[in-house]
């Protein structure tokens, strides 16, 4: 089956600092790519969704400047959390629809992020 | 908008009696709908899928799925519980006017006892 990885799995960081997640599809490409977020014992919330060669589009509430979102490659793309804070603390997972294959979506391990 | 209900949000069962898990959905359109699993500390994994296709849909691991238009409902079942099962289920709708973006439904975890 398709794989969809994420790096790093996890990470703490301190207060202040930026941290960027990669959502790699590892052995199909993918024009588009999804960005949620999960709370603990909360469902999966669409933060964006990220377009190959142009910008992401963002769900409403979700501040552009600071979740920066770079759709890189056909492969790849990243997820900044810029100026972290401890509210920002979380599960972030990718997942990526296979081209021609719209209604399957492959989803990465997830990234748990702790801001200190 | 689309939207999807989940009706429990803890069902505990014993091994191997069945498993039940309640979905709603609302929908303006005809709705693409799935199970997704997720076990502690691991990635989302597909259970099955509808996509306007057979009503009753069979997954991985024994798992079903009826599509009730009529009831506007996507139930989750197995005939009989394995200790494995235990994990968090999210019943989920496909959204196309967000292109392939997926609505995910509160959440259900799945007790299962010895």
């Amino acid at each position: 089956g398709a794989v969809v990885s994420q790096h790093p799995s996890r990470v703490i960081c301190k207060s202040g600092t930026s941290v960027k997640i990669e959502c790699r599809s590892l052995d199909f490409q993918a024009t588009t790519m999804f960005w949620y977020r999960q709370f603990p014992k909360k469902s999966l919330m669409l933060m964006a969704t990220s377009n190959e060669g142009s910008k992401a589009t963002y769900e409403q509430g979700v501040e552009k400047d600071k979740f920066l979102i770079n759709h890189a490659s056909l492969t790849l793309s990243t997820l900044t959390v810029t100026s972290a804070h401890p509210e920002d603390s979380s599960f972030y997972i990718c997942s990526a629809p296979r081209l021609g294959a719209k209604e399957t979506q492959y989803f990465g391990p997830g990234t748990r992020l702790l801001v200190l | 908008a689309q939207s999807v209900t989940q009706l429990d949000s803890h069902v505990s069962v014993s091994e191997g009696t069945p498993v039940l898990l309640r979905c709603n959905y609302s929908s303006s359109y005809s709705p693409s709908l799935f199970w997704y699993v997720q076990h502690p500390n691991k990635g989302l994994q597909l259970l099955l899928k509808y996509t306007s296709a057979a009503t009753l849909v069979k997954g991985i691991n024994g798992f079903e799925a009826e599509f009730k238009k009529s009831e506007t409902s996507f139930h989750l079942t197995k005939p009989s519980a394995h200790m494995s099962d235990a994990a968090e289920y999210f019943c989920v709708v496909s959204d196309p006017q967000a292109g392939t973006a997926l609505i995910f439904g509160k959440g259900t975890t799945l007790s299962v006892s010895s």
